[in-house]
């Protein structure tokens, strides 16, 4: 099994531009979730998502928007990237809502100049 | 203030020694707390679970939680040089599916 792969690792955008992240897993799970990750604020939630079909806003989602057309799939897409969205974005699944079994993917690096 | 506070570290510790690694909270409704690992340039993985008080100890690692003080922590025995990574805590209530995450320590392990 590949887990929860993420694609693509590195990205460098401008100002402006649009981007589409993606995120696929392989075991099954209901739960998804969008993470961002910036130096000395630990991980924060942009969306998640409880079921194919379903989206819903966690703790940062101003300026991402989300889709789970299919359960394995998780897109997080960026409508006009600004510089304050530089940084590292994880994807994670869990199988229960609870929250706590939730499997990471590598990680997309973001820069937005 | 922050819902979940962790120092940043660098906590830098000889092999073998006895690593404590901490966070404190502020929202007494948490029930779960969670450690995870993070490896440079790599994404987390659930390395210990709690539900509610008391102690789960697995191999080398031990979780203690103490709802009284609002506070958890990590101790890892015998560290080894491939310990060394940011350790994250995070917790959550019951009603929701959102973690709350402390800001990581990062522990350096040197031979």
């Amino acid at each position: 099994n590949a887990g929860v792969t993420q694609t693509p690792k590195f990205r460098v955008l401008k100002t402006g531009q649009s981007m589409t992240l993606l995120c696929a897993q392989d075991m099954n799970h209901e739960y998804m979730y969008w993470y961002r990750q910036d130096p000395g604020m630990g991980l924060r939630l942009i969306h998640y998502s409880v079921g194919e079909g379903t989206t819903a806003k966690g703790e940062v989602p101003d300026g991402y928007n989300v889709s789970r057309l299919k359960k394995q799939n998780f897109l997080l897409g960026l409508e006009s990237a600004a510089p304050s969205q530089t940084s590292v974005y994880f994807c994670a699944s869990s199988y229960t809502g609870k929250g706590y079994e939730q499997y990471f993917g590598p990680g997309t690096r973001l820069t937005v100049t | 203030q922050k819902e979940v506070e962790q120092d940043p570290g660098p906590l830098s510790v000889p092999e073998g020694a006895i690593v404590s690694l901490n966070c404190t909270y502020s929202n007494s409704a948490f029930q779960y707390f969670m450690w995870y690992r993070q490896y440079s340039r790599k994404g987390p993985e659930l390395l210990m679970y709690t539900y509610s008080s008391g102690n789960k100890e697995d191999g080398r690692f031990t979780a203690q939680v103490d709802k009284s003080s609002k506070y958890i922590s990590l101790f890892i025995r015998d560290s080894q040089p491939s310990d060394s990574a940011t350790y994250l805590c995070a917790m959550s209530d019951a009603s929701n599916y959102q973690l709350i995450w402390g800001a990581g320590t990062k522990l350096i392990i040197k031979p």
